[in-house]
């Protein structure tokens, strides 16, 4: 069965500094991995994804995520935090027989000014 | 441009009432999605449509869940006898065809049990 974990329920960083949200995953063949962003009372946001190519991909708001096939781990990062930033943060694997989304149980970033 | 909206936001049923949940998709997307997430959860799948097929209903949690999507476009889903455990936030999504497509997700009903 494929699956991925969050093993950081919070992630605190200072603003300013870099930011790392981790995802491990577990799937048969290729991952098709991605990564959302939950604001409070408002639907998941589309950051990024891999499906193949440069193990390094860029998204939005300045994210991106290193995917490594030998630790099978998909990273989320940016260079820099902002406050703004601070919010849920979801990973997921795609489901190549039925295209769905499985969800990691989310990590929470909390940015201090 | 138009996302994902989803009606009612917010809706609060008395326990054995019957809902119905409205999902609106993006234009041109044939993949529509159905997820649930509980407070503190990450999203659970429901159920999944390309166009108006059903092809994985595996999620439903009971048979008192049920969705539609008639012509391809808009989707209900509808519970039936509510319980207090399907208490959650319902999240839609939709997709282009395809396993590199992003899914797009709409903002969500919280359903609320009482």
């Amino acid at each position: 069965a494929q699956s991925v974990a969050q093993p950081e329920d919070q992630v605190n960083v200072a603003e300013g500094n870099p930011l790392t949200v981790k995802c491990t995953y577990s799937v048969s063949g290729n991952p098709y991995l991605f990564w959302y962003v939950q604001y409070p009372n408002r639907g998941l946001q589309f950051l990024l994804k891999y499906i193949t190519g440069d193990n390094l991909v860029k998204g939005s708001y300045g994210f991106e995520a290193e995917f490594n096939k030998s630790q099978t781990s998909f990273h989320l990062k940016k260079p820099s935090a902002l406050v703004s930033d601070s919010a849920l943060y979801f990973c997921a694997v795609r489901d190549k027989n039925t295209d769905k989304l499985i969800f990691g149980t989310g990590t929470r970033l909390q940015v201090f000014p | 441009g138009a996302g994902v909206s989803q009606s009612p936001r917010y809706k609060v049923a008395k326990r054995g009432q019957d809902v119905a949940l409205r999902c609106d998709p993006i234009s041109g997307h044939v993949s529509l999605f159905w997820y649930q997430q509980a407070l503190g959860q990450g999203p659970e799948f429901l159920t999944y449509f390309q166009n108006e097929a059903q092809l994985d209903k595996s999620g439903l949690p009971s048979d008192r869940f049920f969705a539609e999507r008639p012509e391809g476009s808009v989707s209900t889903l509808k519970i039936q006898r509510t319980q207090q455990e399907d208490s959650a936030v319902y999240l839609c999504a939709s997709s282009l065809a395809g396993y590199s497509y992003e899914q797009y997700f709409g903002p969500g009903t919280r359903l609320t049990v009482t």
